[in-house]
């Protein structure tokens, strides 16, 4: 099946530094990308979507400037908490899609993000 | 606006059958996933539902009415570790995935 990673898993970082999460996909080419973020007990919540080449989507209320996301490649992409807080603790997930037909999301393991 | 509803928490018994039912409003609809999510980990895909009726695999089976916006997930021969949350998520007419709050199943010895 696909296989979707993300690095870190956990991360644990002061008030005011950046931090880069990486998700890849690890077995076939993933054209688009999503990012999520879940608080707990609560339901994902998409952030933005990223098609490989060009500049990311993102939803309603989510800053570009402070989560920025890069699909540089097909197997690739990133998001970057700028000047993180500890309101941007969470659970932040990616997922990817290739074959459209089938429109699966193929999920990665998450990262836990704590600002203290 | 869009919409997907599912109970929050659902508790049955370890050998059990329990059905978790879905209702959605989307602008377009393009299929219905169900997935599975235990603590503090990623979803993981259970099924995908386009056409109307019952897709069945293994212990767990999805149903789809389009006309009446309305998915249920059936899970057979409960086991401890179908313990989880369970994510109803309609795809629109962009493609995008409308998720549900999830539904906390909690078995029961």
């Amino acid at each position: 099946g696909a296989v979707v990673s993300q690095h870190p898993s956990w991360v644990i970082c002061k008030s005011g530094t950046s931090v880069k999460i990486e998700c890849r996909s690890l077995d076939f080419q993933a054209t688009t990308m999503f990012w999520y973020r879940q608080f707990p007990k609560q339901s994902l919540m998409l952030m933005a979507t990223s098609n490989e080449g060009s500049k990311a989507t993102y939803e309603q209320g989510v800053e570009k400037d402070k989560f920025l996301i890069n699909h540089a490649s097909l197997t690739l992409s990133t998001l970057t908490v700028t000047s993180a807080h500890p309101e941007d603790s969470s659970f932040y997930i990616c997922s990817a899609r290739g074959d459209r037909e089938t429109y699966e999301q193929y999920f990665g393991p998450g990262t836990r993000l704590t600002v203290t | 606006g869009q919409n997907i509803d599912q109970p929050t928490e659902m508790t049955a018994t370890e050998g059990a059958i329990v059905q978790i039912n879905c209702t959605y409003q989307t602008s377009g609809f393009n299929g219905l996933f169900w997935y599975q999510q235990h603590a503090g980990e990623a979803p993981t895909f259970l099924s995908y539902n386009v056409l109307d009726g019952l897709e069945e695999k293994g212990r767990f089976s999805s149903f789809l009415s389009r006309s009446k916006g309305y998915s249920y997930l059936l899970l057979k021969e409960l086991q401890m570790k179908d313990s989880a949350s369970y994510l109803c998520a309609a795809m629109d007419s962009n493609y995008q995935l409308i998720w549900g709050a999830g539904t906390k199943l909690i078995i029961k010895p």
